[in-house]
């Protein structure tokens, strides 16, 4: 079946300007997260999503970043006045958790970012 | 408040000698404990996970981890490593404790298997 997917795959940016990422977790995972991943190193975690209870946002880095789930389903990580801090690559991951926490995380392919 | 932490940044390994990834956590209640691999260019795959039950997990490719409550630790291991085994190997976590707990990721430790 599908997976998690994110676009777009690669995006370069001006320093200031504006950037959404999207993520499409699998159909029917109720759990919705987004890491930050820099040159290859730890997973830095940015917001979580669960059903309909408030997203944990206690990751996010600056009030620049913010990020919405519309409808239970699709994700959109906003990044606003990008600096070149912001390059990394940025990790969606979806998980069935509904009334049980113990299953795994399933990822996406990541989408880059280059702040120039 | 939950953590995770993996104390080695590299470990290095010849081809066919076992291998141990280190994990060590901390949190409130019983932990639910995954490890991941990233590939070169590749995204997160699952390896295995600790919930309950048996303290040995076995996993993909060959891998197993060993929870041991006691030492709070949940080291991967394999009996003999293979050149396709370097990767980048993240441990997380997840406290039981709080239902609105989230799942956190360890540094990760890079493995290096020489020919």
């Amino acid at each position: 079946g599908a997976g998690v997917s994110q676009s777009p795959s690669n995006k370069v940016t001006e320093k200031g300007k504006d950037v959404e990422l999207r993520c499409d977790p699998i159909s029917g995972h109720t759990a919705l997260y987004w890491y930050r991943q820099s040159l290859g190193q730890g997973l830095e975690f940015l917001i979580y999503f669960q059903g309909n209870s408030a997203p944990d946002k206690s990751g996010l880095p600056s009030d620049r970043f913010s990020a919405e789930r519309t409808g239970g389903s699709v994700s959109t990580l906003t990044i606003q006045r990008t600096q070149q801090e912001d390059s990394a690559v940025y990790l969606c991951a979806s998980s069935p958790e509904a009334g049980y926490k113990g299953y795994e995380q399933y990822f996406g392919p990541g989408t880059r970012l280059t702040v120039t | 408040a939950q953590s995770v932490a993996q104390p080695e940044d590299q470990v290095n390994v010849a081809e066919g000698n076992p291998l141990t990834v280190k994990c060590t956590y901390s949190v409130s209640g019983n932990p639910y404990l995954f490890w991941y691999v990233q590939y070169p260019n590749r995204g997160l795959q699952f390896l295995l996970k600790y919930i309950t039950g048996d303290n040995l997990v076995k996993g993909s490719y060959g891998f197993e981890a060993e929870f041991n409550k006691s030492q709070t630790s949940f080291h991967l291991k394999k009996p003999s490593a293979l050149v396709s085994d370097s990767a980048l190997y993240f441990c997380a976590v997840r406290d039981t404790y709080s239902s609105a707990s989230k799942i956190i990721f360890g540094s990760g430790t890079r493995l290096s298997i020489r020919p």
